[in-house]
């Protein structure tokens, strides 16, 4: 089955706790991207990777890193966790090179919260 | 500043009304999606425009790109529509996307 998984689904940890939320999807996607949602905010894009090694900063890119080593895996990095990285949090992915018209898959997101 | 405006913010409809939410942005793009997120949280690609119209099923997406503009109608609404309804962009210069902030819709039987 096509999809996208992302792990752990729920986190509750404390400031300063490097953690890491994993992304992985089966479709040889050449996009992925790392969003969050927040309440009046909406979705905002953190980092996005048109290609393995190749990744580009997003609207809010403070506080978090990336990496695109394999093009199935987009792990989300937080080195040093604050409670305003606090959110649900989206990897998703598409293709790319087959035009824009291409459908975003989302995995089904993580909350976390950071005390 | 928002690069995507979404109206209304919040609908309520009757079972069978039609419904219409619009999208305004401001940057040039090479796309735009229309997203929905049940109220579970799970998000899905209902439409994904660069011109024109498209139709599927009872939901239909129309885009004008010299006016920035983009609707999405929902014919004969059902209560298993209510849920969140996304604009989003992908910016034609460098493939980032922007997001509008959500039209939270609720059909009452």
């Amino acid at each position: 089955e096509a999809q996208v998984t992302q792990n752990p689904r729920y986190l509750i940890t404390v400031t300063g706790k490097k953690l890491t939320v994993t992304c992985s999807q089966n479709m040889n996607h050449e996009y992925m991207s790392w969003y969050r949602q927040d309440p009046g905010l909406g979705l905002r894009q953190i980092y996005y990777s048109m290609n393995v090694e190749v990744t580009d900063k997003g609207d809010v890119p403070e506080g978090y890193k990336v990496s695109r080593k394999e093009k199935r895996n987009f792990p989300l990095i937080l080195e040093s966790p604050s409670p305003n990285q606090t959110s649900l949090y989206f990897c998703a992915s598409s293709f790319l090179y087959r035009g824009p018209n291409q459908p975003q898959h989302f995995g089904d997101g993580t909350r976390l919260s950071i005390l | 500043k928002n690069e995507v405006e979404q109206s209304p913010q919040n609908l309520t409809a009757q079972e069978g009304e039609f419904i219409t939410i619009n999208c305004s942005y401001s940057v040039g793009i090479s796309a735009l999606h229309w997203l929905q997120q049940h109220p579970g949280g799970g998000i899905v690609s209902l439409f994904m425009l660069s011109s024109g119209k498209k139709k599927h099923g009872r939901l239909i997406a129309t885009i004008n790109i010299q006016e920035k503009h983009s609707s999405l109608h929902i014919t004969a609404s059902h209560p298993r529509d209510s849920a969140v309804y996304i604009c989003a962009v992908i910016k034609r210069v460098g493939n980032q996307f922007y997001f509008g902030t959500g039209t939270s819709l609720t059909v009452i039987p």
